[in-house]
C-alpha cells in the first residue's frame, strides 16, 4: 500500500513570511512529485512537479525533493493571503498514477 | 484553449441509480485519469485510461467502470449507487499517460447520494 503523508494543518503564516509544506511518501520506486493547490470548492490546480533531487524554483515557488529520505516539500516565499489553500502532495508511480496524501492546509494572515 | 472539461457540474441521485459522468481531455492529450475526492481527503485514483485501453485501475468495486472513445473523451460509470459514492469526482488529462507527465484537472462533478 503506497502512502503519502502531509500535516493536515493548518499552517498558520503572517502576510509575506515563507511557507513551508512538507510531505513523506512510502514508494522508494516513486519517480516523479507534484504539488497542487486546491481552493475551498474547487479542483486541485497544478503548481510545481520536480523529478530529481535538489530544489526547483518557480517564481515564489521552490520544491525540494530528497530521495533518499523520501521527502519533498514546497516552500512558498512572500506568502500573500491569496496563498491561503489546501496544498496537496501527488506521488507518481512508473505509470502515471498518482497518490496522493490528505493536504496541509495553509492560512496566510494579513 | 479549453482546459479538462467535465460534466455535468453537480448531480444529485438516490442510493441503488446508476450515473454517468463525462469528461474531456485537453486538446492533444490522449491520457485519461479519474479520481474521487471525499470531504476532506486528497483525490483517490480511479481508472487511467490510453487510446481507449485501461492501464490502471484503483481500489474500486466493480460497480465503478469507464471507457474512453476514439476522440479520447471518457466515461466514468457507478452502478447501484451507495451514500459512500458521495464525492467529488475528478477527470485529470496528460499527454501520453507516461511517467514525468503532469496530469491537469478539470472542475469535478459534485455527486450527492440521498
Amino acid at each position: 500500500q503506497k502512502e503519502v503523508e502531509q500535516n493536515s494543518g493548518p499552517l498558520s503564516v503572517p502576510e509575506g513570511a515563507i511557507a513551508s509544506l512538507n510531505c513523506t511518501y512510502s514508494d522508494r520506486g516513486s519517480q516523479s512529485f507534484f504539488w497542487y493547490r486546491q481552493y475551498s470548492g474547487k479542483s486541485p490546480e497544478l503548481i510545481m512537479f520536480i523529478y530529481s533531487n535538489g530544489d526547483k524554483e518557480d517564481g515564489r515557488f521552490t520544491a525540494q525533493l530528497n530521495k533518499a529520505s523520501q521527502y519533498v516539500s514546497l516552500l512558498i516565499r512572500d506568502s500573500q493571503p491569496s496563498d491561503s489553500a489546501t496544498y496537496l502532495c501527488a506521488v507518481e508511480d512508473a505509470g502515471n498514477m498518482l497518490t496522493f496524501g490528505g493536504g496541509t492546509r495553509l492560512m496566510v494572515k494579513p | 484553449d479549453a482546459g479538462v472539461t467535465q460534466s455535468p457540474t453537480h448531480l444529485i441521485k438516490t442510493r441503488g441509480q446508476q450515473v454517468t459522468l463525462r469528461c474531456s481531455p485537453i486538446s492533444g492529450h490522449k491520457s485519461v485519469s479519474w479520481y474521487q475526492q471525499v470531504l476532506g481527503q486528497g483525490p483517490q485514483f480511479i481508472f487511467q485510461y490510453y487510446e481507449k485501453e485501461e492501464r490502471g485501475r484503483g481500489n474500486f468495486p466493480d460497480r465503478f467502470s469507464a471507457r474512453q472513445f476514439p476522440n479520447y473523451s471518457s466515461e466514468l460509470n457507478v452502478n447501484a449507487l451507495l451514500l459512500g459514492d458521495s464525492a467529488l469526482y475528478l477527470c485529470a488529462s496528460s499527454l501520453e499517460g507516461t511517467s514525468n507527465q503532469p496530469q491537469h484537472f478539470g472542475d469535478g462533478t459534485r455527486l450527492s447520494i440521498l
